[in-house]
């Protein structure tokens, strides 16, 4: 079926990197936008950034710029976010999720991944 | 970064209705489509609606929504306590060239 899995929870030191991952199945990887969306503990859903997948160019929030790499790998059918000089309000949980523009939503979500950001 | 205007809660008693609205402008609301997501603790997102008004298969219909110009707004009635959750618009915004979410509103059923 149609799914998103992303990689494991992470804990990791202020000033450190973090790389999710997100593979796809059941559809064409190529075929639709993946954006990386976050969720701070208590917070809204926020946008990152996304990356088209077939032709490789990322768009990132202001708010992420010079510390986020989204990369996509198509053999693998794997995309992946990079967060880097972590600080304890990076702590959340962030999500893949394709963007279907036929119908201007968010067609299929991963399971979201948990990173905490802890000294 | 702007983001779509939502009231951060609402509440009413089960069996009652609610509605939620969601706050644009031209480059968002009033040019694209609006999608609804309810999303329970500890899970993703859940697609509610897409292209203004139109449901999912298994959404049930106490659930509606629409768009008004640069607005919209999701309803629900015959609450239910399931129905506690967070609710977020979603509209492409053409300034950003990106998707963009609404505040969240928080969803009590008394």
């Amino acid at each position: 079926q149609v799914q998103l899995v992303q990689s494991g929870a992470e804990v990791k030191k202020p000033g450190a990197s973090v790389k999710v991952s997100c593979k796809a199945s059941g559809f064409t990887f190529s075929s639709y936008p993946i954006y990386w969306v976050r969720q701070a503990p208590g917070q809204r859903l926020e946008c990152m950034g996304y990356i088209n997948v077939a032709k490789g160019y990322t768009l990132f929030s202001q708010k992420f710029q010079g510390r986020l790499i989204i990369t996509r790998d198509t053999s693998a059918s794997t995309a992946y976010m990079e967060l880097s000089s972590l600080i304890s309000e990076d702590t959340g949980v962030y999500y893949c999720a394709t963007w279907d523009g036929r119908f201007d939503t968010f067609a299929t979500w991963g399971q979201g991944t948990v990173v905490a950001v802890s000294s | 970064q702007s983001v779509l205007t939502q009231p951060p809660s609402v509440s009413a008693a089960p069996g009652q209705k609610v509605t939620i609205s969601c706050s644009g402008g031209s480059s968002n609301i009033g040019n694209n489509f609006v999608s609804w997501y309810q999303q329970l603790p500890g899970t993703a997102p859940k697609l509610l609606f897409y292209e203004n008004n139109k449901r999912p298969s298994g959404i049930p219909d106490r659930f509606s929504a629409s768009k008004s110009g640069t607005s919209a707004t999701l309803g629900i009635t015959g609450l239910q306590p399931g129905d506690e959750a967070d609710y977020y618009c979603v509209a492409w915004d053409d300034t950003l060239n990106g998707a963009m979410f609404g505040g969240g509103t928080q969803l009590t059923v008394l």
